[in-house]
């Protein structure tokens, strides 16, 4: 079955560098997101990305935030200058279609760590 | 932002029980997602509701989209070990892309 992959796994960065963490989003869907947990809380929207461009964002979304799909299958999400309070899972996730009666599917996730 | 309201946070039950929990909010939802989160992994889709009234079964699943769609429940019947995790409750308020989460019920079944 199709699925959404994401790497790292668990990445660690001190605070002020960049992470990139990646994902190839299931090869038929158009809509890519990226969602946070931070840890025992629940899951957060960050963006959503259709047509080479952000389609809508939340308030966490800030200018520390990029998103990028380089190539045909690779999304990622760039955090340039990391803070303590980063750290999360970060999930990506993707749809068909974008409009709300589509269902998403989300990978398993990246750790992220900053100390 | 929208919030949906999760309940309960918690559950502890014996294998072979029913579970129910549920969701609501103050603001309409268009659309109603139950996914349940393994330690240390992404939330795996359970139930997708598309309609007020809708009622629809996954196995032992069954999830319901409430007539006023502020509301939607969960239950699991007879409850095995696998079953533990956290289950969580998410919608669409209105067209736009944003999933919004609810604060998940954690699950516990004693074998």
């Amino acid at each position: 079955e199709p699925e959404v992959t994401q790497t790292p796994s668990h990445q660690v960065t001190q605070m002020g560098q960049e992470v990139i963490l990646r994902c190839v989003p299931i090869s038929n869907h158009l809509y890519f997101y990226w969602y946070r947990q931070i840890l025992g809380q629940k899951v957060e929207f960050l963006v959503s990305f259709y047509n080479n461009e952000i389609s809508e964002k939340s308030e966490i979304f800030d200018d520390q935030f990029s998103v990028e799909r380089p190539d045909g299958s690779n999304f990622t999400l760039k955090i340039r200058s990391t803070k303590l309070e980063d750290s999360a899972m970060y999930f990506c996730a993707s749809s068909v279609e974008g409009f709300r009666g589509n269902t998403i599917y989300f990978g398993e996730g990246s750790w992220l760590t900053v100390v | 932002g929208q919030q949906l309201n999760q309940s309960p946070q918690s559950m502890f039950i014996q294998e072979g029980e029913d579970v129910s929990m549920n969701c609501t909010s103050s603001s309409i939802f268009n659309t109603w997602l139950w996914y349940k989160q393994d330690p240390g992994e992404g939330p795996v889709l359970l139930i997708a509701l598309y309609k007020a009234g809708e009622l629809t079964s996954n196995g032992r699943l069954t999830a319901q989209f409430g007539i006023t769609r502020k509301d939607s429940f969960l239950n699991i019947s007879a409850s095995i070990p696998s079953d533990v995790g956290i289950y969580f409750c998410a919608g669409y308020h209105n067209a736009g892309n944003m999933l919004t989460f609810g604060g998940g019920t954690r699950l516990m079944v004693k074998p």
